[in-house]
């Protein structure tokens, strides 16, 4: 059974472009989160998402940052006009069903803006 | 602010020390889970202990937790190389669904 899926693992871009970041659950997993975790930092929670539904964005950035998990295919974390201090790590995590206790992660993508 | 404090932020053992490492947590929780992550890598889950726990052990680990206190503590015995890297503690903030991370300790082994 594979893990959590991330791609790209590094991406790089200019200030001002877009970044997508892709998560892929584990098999049988339909609840997603997103996570940041700047350097020598613990991870920040963004975003938990469902299939096709956003249950909380409390940790998300009100502007430029935005999560989908559609119906098919993976869930992704879109930052638009990326400024450097978006430069992190973003993790992606999964887990079978509502209030389980363990999230499963991925690699995580490291974004770098130059 | 800050849920989960971990301390020390760094520390550097000989190969087959004990390591212990701990976490201090400011809101009621459910349970309180420990991950590793290697250096620029993911996190991998290492032990999760409920808040009506108070010891827990997986192998060479070793997971207290004292709700009173809000704190908990991690001991990694006989330390190989292969353990040097940060871990977290990640709370629940009592049942909701995001974890809360704190900082991280970096162990470093030393062969």
């Amino acid at each position: 059974n594979a893990g959590v899926m991330q791609n790209p693992r590094h991406l790089v871009r200019r200030r001002g472009q877009e970044a997508r970041l892709r998560c892929s659950p584990m098999k049988g997993h339909s609840h997603v989160y997103w996570y940041r975790q700047l350097p020598e930092e613990g991870l920040k929670f963004m975003v938990y998402l469902q299939k096709e539904n956003i249950i909380d964005e409390s940790g998300m950035p009100k502007e430029r940052f935005s999560a989908e998990f559609p119906k098919e295919g993976p869930s992704i974390l879109r930052i638009q006009q990326v400024v450097r201090g978006d430069s992190a790590a973003y993790f992606c995590a999964s887990s079978p069903q509502r209030h389980t206790d363990t999230q499963y992660f991925g690699p995580g993508t490291r974004l770098t803006v130059l | 602010s800050q849920q989960g404090e971990e301390d020390p932020q760094a520390l550097s053992i000989q190969e087959g020390e004990n390591a212990t490492m701990n976490c201090s947590y400011k809101t009621s929780i459910n349970n309180l889970q420990w991950y590793r992550q290697n250096s620029g890598r993911g996190l991998v889950h290492l032990i999760l202990i409920r808040s009506n726990e108070r010891e827990k052990h997986s192998g060479r680990l070793r997971v207290t937790l004292d709700t009173s206190k809000k704190s908990s503590s991690l001991l990694i015995t006989a330390s190989r190389a292969a353990d040097t890297a940060s871990y977290f503690c990640a709370t629940d903030q009592g049942g909701s669904e995001k974890l809360v991370f704190g900082k991280g300790t970096k162990l470093t082994v030393n062969p």
